[in-house]
């Protein structure tokens, strides 16, 4: 069974620091990576994807993926009030035409004004 | 543009009763999904399509049915409902695999409860 594991939080930063938020997965082929961002009682929304090895950055976020040790990591650099929500990672399965995501069960951020 | 809309936002409903939760998106995308989310388990994926008339189960297809009929629709149908199935419930789509992104994109959700 493919698994998403995050630390289960929750994570308190001051505002200004750098939240980091970590995601390990288990299926080896896994091939596309997903950050996505939930605020209470709202959906969903994508942050950041990633598809190879290293940093990507877009913003004060910088997604990280390392597939050798099958982990992918979000910065959240000048973390404000408003980054305050549910940090969700997906993994896209390696096989199926439907490539469906497995999530993890997310992390709570808050960051301290 | 509406994007992906879901229909109701809220419905409480009494065991055994059947009920459907809409889902309809404008951007033609090919695939759509429906998840559930609870405390301690995240999203897990009931049931997916890759096309109209298209279906297939995810993790926890269990008391639930899905139709496809039109590429802008996937309804999910709980036949009986129980009190397991209380939950918020999220239908999302993405492109075709020749869509250039696998990135899915989620409605408001539906927040069900069964009494």
């Amino acid at each position: 069974q493919k698994e998403v594991e995050q630390n289960s939080g929750p994570l308190s930063v001051p505002e200004g620091a750098i939240a980091s938020l970590n995601c390990t997965y288990s299926d080896r082929g896994s091939q596309s990576f997903f950050w996505y961002r939930q605020y209470s009682g709202k959906s969903p929304e994508l942050i950041m994807s990633i598809y190879s090895n290293g940093d990507k950055e877009d913003g004060r976020f910088t997604a990280q993926l390392n597939k050798a040790s099958q982990y992918v990591s979000l910065l959240i650099r000048d973390s404000q009030p408003s980054d305050s929500a549910t940090y969700l990672c997906a993994v896209n399965e390696a096989s199926g035409s439907a490539r469906q995501l497995t999530f993890g069960s997310g992390t709570q951020l808050t960051v301290l004004p | 543009d509406a994007g992906i809309t879901q229909s109701p936002r809220y419905k409480i409903t009494e065991t055994g009763r059947q009920v459907t939760l809409m889902c309809h998106q404008t951007w033609s995308h090919s695939y759509m999904f429906w998840y559930r989310q609870d405390l301690g388990h995240g999203l897990r994926l009931i049931y997916y399509s890759a096309a109209a008339d298209i279906t297939d189960k995810g993790e926890v297809p269990d008391g639930y049915v899905v139709s496809r009929s039109k590429t802008e629709n996937f309804p999910l149908t709980l036949e009986s409902a129980t009190r397991s199935q209380t939950s918020v419930y999220f239908c999302a789509s993405r492109p075709g695999l020749a869509g250039g992104t696998d990135t899915q994109y989620f409605g408001p959700g539906t927040r069900l409860t069964v009494l």
